[in-house]
């Protein structure tokens, strides 16, 4: 009953700093997601892929890339940590069919000071 | 593009009673889907409900249903029997038809706080 895994849930970097968040889904889909969620700004999608060996920017890409390791695993790069990067972000897969619903982890609060 | 809008920021509702979080969208779609997340204090994003909009009945999860008015794009959440547990922040969300294989996309509105009082 795993579902979507990010690990780790809490990270306080310093700015300029880079760390990779990691996300792995067991329910063989075929589309992932990351987004943020900033008080008052709700979800934005930061990149998405929708198949394995593809990704495209979404909302909010500025200052991140992403990787589609294989079919199970999508994970998120900061290369050079910014305070306006301080966030909790969260990643979703989805089947991937027309009106498939997202399938949330838990989120990663990172802090960047 | 689309853009999802829930004005209010906050909503206070006695136990057992009903409350209805408003949210309204715009889209030059016609086929399209919507949706309401619930986002507990664990942090955790659980889907409550979905509605087809080429479907004119509301969907109904149990105590949750929706009013969809397509033409005024409105699409608020009922909740019926209000619980402590339903105490979170709801989210609307939208997504556009596409064409099969095609990868669609969830748009956000900012969320309104909920908060049940025992």
């Amino acid at each position: 009953n795993a579902g979507v895994t990010q690990t780790p849930k809490f990270q306080v970097l310093k700015t300029g700093q880079s760390m990779t968040l990691q996300c792995a889904q067991d329910m063989n889909h075929n589309s992932m997601y990351w987004y943020r969620q900033d008080p008052g700004m709700g979800l934005r999608l930061i990149y998405y892929s929708a198949s394995e060996g593809t990704t495209d920017k979404g909302e909010v890409p500025n200052g991140y890339n992403v990787s589609r390791l294989n079919k199970r695993e999508f994970s998120l790069r900061l290369e050079s940590a910014a305070p306006s990067q301080t966030s909790v972000y969260f990643c979703a897969s989805s089947e991937g069919q027309v009106s498939s619903p997202l399938h949330f982890g838990n989120g990663t609060r990172l802090t960047v000071t | 593009a689309q853009t999802v809008t829930q004005s209010q920021p906050e909503m206070s509702v006695q136990e057992a009673e009903t409350v209805t979080l408003s949210c309204t969208y715009d889209t030059s779609e016609s086929n399209y889907y919507l949706f309401w997340y619930k986002q507990p204090p664990s942090r955790q994003m659980i889907l409550v409900i979905r509605q087809e909009a080429y479907k004119q009945q509301n969907a109904t999860e149990n105590r949750f249903s929706v009013n969809f008015q397509k033409a005024a794009k409105s699409f608020s959440l009922k909740i019926s029997d209000s619980q402590l547990g339903d105490t979170a922040m709801y989210f609307c969300a939208f997504m556009k038809h596409v064409a099969a294989g095609a990868n669609s996309k969830l748009t956000f509105g900012k969320g309104i706080t909920l908060s049940v009082r025992p």
